[in-house]
């Protein structure tokens, strides 16, 4: 069965500092992922999501950056974290064919930005 | 305004009552889902119906493409229900898929 991993699972960090949260999905090959974010009061929005290694399209201009190093590995990162970063981060993951309608979500970060 | 709507934002039901969440969207789509985020913040996808209706247990989802529209229901509710409930589209086209949220309704069900 699939299975869909991300941590850590809670992050206090201040402003200015890196980030780098981690998604790995086992039990599948080639899925498509995803990553969204829930700020505070808000409903969840795409970020960014990939159909294969290096491949990554961003839907929205931020301080954020995903990468894809491995086929079942989705990297979320900032150089330089700002206070507008705060939320909780979603990966999820979806067949590449077939199902693709259905999505998978992973347990989430929260991550809070002092 | 939102592409993706859903009402009410906030409920609160006694135990036993019949549940109803609404969700309207104005984008043409592949599918609707229906999910369930509990406090932790963690997500479970209830339905995904893309006509008629689907029931599993005491959920009942149902969608009218012509309308644009979808309910979930909830019978004989129990606090175990209470969580927030995420009405999301799949819209067409590209390589993947994109879902597109409403801001979800914070259900409380109380003893």
């Amino acid at each position: 069965s699939q299975t869909i991993h991300q941590w850590p699972a809670t992050l206090v960090q201040p402003v200015g500092s890196p980030l780098s949260l981690e998604c790995t999905v086992e039990g599948t090959s080639n899925p498509n992922l995803y990553w969204y974010r829930q700020a505070a009061g808000r409903g969840l929005q795409l970020l960014f999501y990939s159909v294969g290694i290096g491949q990554i399209s961003s839907e929205v201009p931020q301080n954020l950056s995903a990468s894809r190093p491995q086929d079942r590995q989705f990297i979320l990162s900032s150089k330089k974290l700002l206070l507008s970063d705060s939320g909780f981060y979603l990966c999820a993951w979806s067949y590449d064919s077939g199902r693709r309608n259905e999505q998978f979500f992973g347990p989430g970060t929260r991550l809070t930005v002092l | 305004k939102n592409e993706v709507e859903q009402s009410p934002q906030n409920l609160t039901a006694q135990e036993g009552e019949f549940i109803t969440i609404n969700c309207s969207y104005s984008v043409g789509i592949s599918a609707l889902h229906w999910l369930q985020q509990h406090p932790g913040g963690g997500i479970v996808s209830l339905f995904m119906l893309s006509s008629g209706k689907k029931k599993h247990g005491r959920l009942i989802a149902t969608i009218n493409i012509q309308e644009k529209h979808s309910s979930l229901h909830i019978t004989a509710s129990h606090p175990r229900d209470s969580a927030v409930y995420i009405c999301a589209v799949s819209t067409y086209g590209g390589a993947t898929n994109k879902l597109i949220f409403g801001t979800g309704t914070l259900l409380a069900v109380q003893p």
